[in-house]
């Protein structure tokens, strides 16, 4: 069983929509990351928190907007998608930044943009 | 910075058959070595690891993996594969220094196990 929990599993929005995908972890980890994956592809990297704040943003379109309430908790706000920004979002933890690299993932929210 | 690659994208195999998938990297220092798998619809798993001491890493489901400085090569094995082995399977590194500890993986090797 995953420690991380996603929220959507799944997902359908239009591209006028705001929507909101949801992680929670208790592992005291604090770290967390969020990925963006396609079909039969490697994860790529969108943003990461570290002890709350911002750290990486790896020149995400706005469209995308981050938020870590408290070290247990991490959002991503959708609005005004495309349609190819249909994937699967992963978000991830790990005990903090440097922890040797090895990140604990969530089974991920699937989206669909029509 | 560093890369890896995975030359198989795809491997099939017969049940209880072994199987090797394999993982090259580059990096210009030292590295941390990663094999995730991820199941149909779901998340990425960590199968195991290399962050230091023997070469020979053994992680969870059977399968083992060998860490090979002068090769840059970190391949994963199992001597005999199950159905439920079927996955996709991500090799990743992750730098001990220089600022960018975020893992860089691999494209992935689909494993399909026959019956």
């Amino acid at each position: 069983d995953t420690e991380v929990t996603q929220t959507p599993k799944h997902l359908v929005m239009g591209m006028t929509n705001k929507k909101s995908l949801k992680c929670e972890q208790h592992m005291g980890h604090r770290a967390m990351y969020w990925y963006k994956q396609k079909a039969k592809k490697p994860p790529e990297l969108m943003f990461v928190y570290s002890y709350e704040k911002l750290s990486i943003n790896e020149s995400v379109p706005s469209r995308f907007s981050p938020e870590c309430p408290n070290s247990s908790l991490l959002n991503l706000h959708l609005h005004a998608l495309q349609p190819e920004d249909s994937a699967l979002y992963l978000c991830a933890s790990s005990q903090e930044r440097g922890s040797a690299g090895e990140l604990f993932f969530g089974e991920g929210s699937r989206l669909t943009v029509l | 910075a560093q890369s890896v690659t995975q030359l198989d994208s795809q491997v099939p195999v017969f049940e209880e058959a072994p199987v090797e998938l394999r993982c090259n990297y580059s990096s210009s220092v030292s590295v941390y070595l990663f094999w995730y798998v991820q199941y149909p619809n779901q998340g990425l798993q960590l199968l195991l690891k290399y962050l230091s001491g023997s070469t020979l890493v053994k992680g969870i489901n059977g399968f083992e993996a060998e860490f090979n400085k002068s090769q840059t090569s970190f391949h994963l094995r199992k001597p005999s594969v199950h159905i439920s082995d079927t996955a996709e399977y991500f090799c990743a590194v992750s730098p001990l220094s220089g600022g960018s500890y975020i893992p860089t993986f691999g494209r992935g090797t689909s494993l399909i196990v026959h019956p």
